[in-house]
């Protein structure tokens, strides 16, 4: 699981208010992502980071924000959720070698917007 | 928009039989990634071939390339039922720091 951590694995929230999850890593991995999982629609990518303080946008990144103010810390916030929010949420860190190129998962966080 | 898109959805096949999924995609590519997901859990990586290799083996996988076509193939062989899972391509675009996923094969082995 190359040492990622996902914070919390459940939650349930009401439309309107702010959410924050938090993915941690313990191996100083520069690339880091986060994902949204839904039915029909595979892994969908919404913000990833490649550095601490650089971030930049994935495909479905309305409604999110992200911060990465340590190597090992990514945050993704939902400033006002909504229903279209719900989903499986899922971190991962980017292994980049000469011989490799791989992602490694999170467990993942179950959120539900009510 | 999906870079890569799976073929079939959902593939139902005795234990022991072969499994073939494919898998095309859009633009040209550094490499192509597959990964494995079981349920409720994250996606693990398989295997990764480079734009520049044809095919590739790693224990009972297969995955050959076609960039002409912009299609690859994951072959299980010999299939158990721990294979049960919902498998992924994923793409490396050129130029870009991030992978683009498709929507996943569901694979079922039935004992």
């Amino acid at each position: 699981d190359a040492g990622i951590t996902q914070s919390p694995r459940h939650k349930v929230t009401e439309t309107g208010t702010p959410v924050t999850l938090r993915c941690h890593q313990t191996e100083n991995h520069r690339y880091m992502y986060w994902y949204r999982q839904d039915p029909g629609h595979g892994l969908r990518l919404i913000h990833y980071s490649y550095g601490v303080k650089d971030t930049d946008k994935g495909e479905v990144s309305d409604g999110y924000s992200v911060s990465r103010s340590k190597t090992e810390d990514f945050l993704l916030t939902l400033e006002s959720a909504t229903s279209s929010q719900t989903s499986v949420y899922f971190c991962a860190i980017r292994e980049l070698a000469a011989s490799t190129d791989t992602q490694y998962f999170g467990p993942g966080t179950r959120l539900t917007v009510l | 928009s999906q870079q890569g898109e799976e073929d079939p959805q959902a593939l139902s096949i005795q234990e022991g039989e072969n499994a073939t999924m494919n898998c095309s995609y859009k633009t040209s590519i550094n490499n192509l990634q597959w990964y494995r997901q079981n349920s409720g859990r994250g996606l693990v990586h398989l295997i990764l071939i480079r734009s520049n290799e044809r095919e590739k083996h790693s224990g009972r996988l297969r995955v050959t390339l076609d960039t002409s076509k912009k299609s690859s193939s994951l072959l299980i062989t010999a299939s158990r039922a721990a294979d049960t899972a919902s498998y992924f391509c994923a793409t490396d675009a050129k130029g870009a720091q991030k992978l683009v996923f498709g929507q996943g094969t569901r694979l079922t082995i039935n004992p």
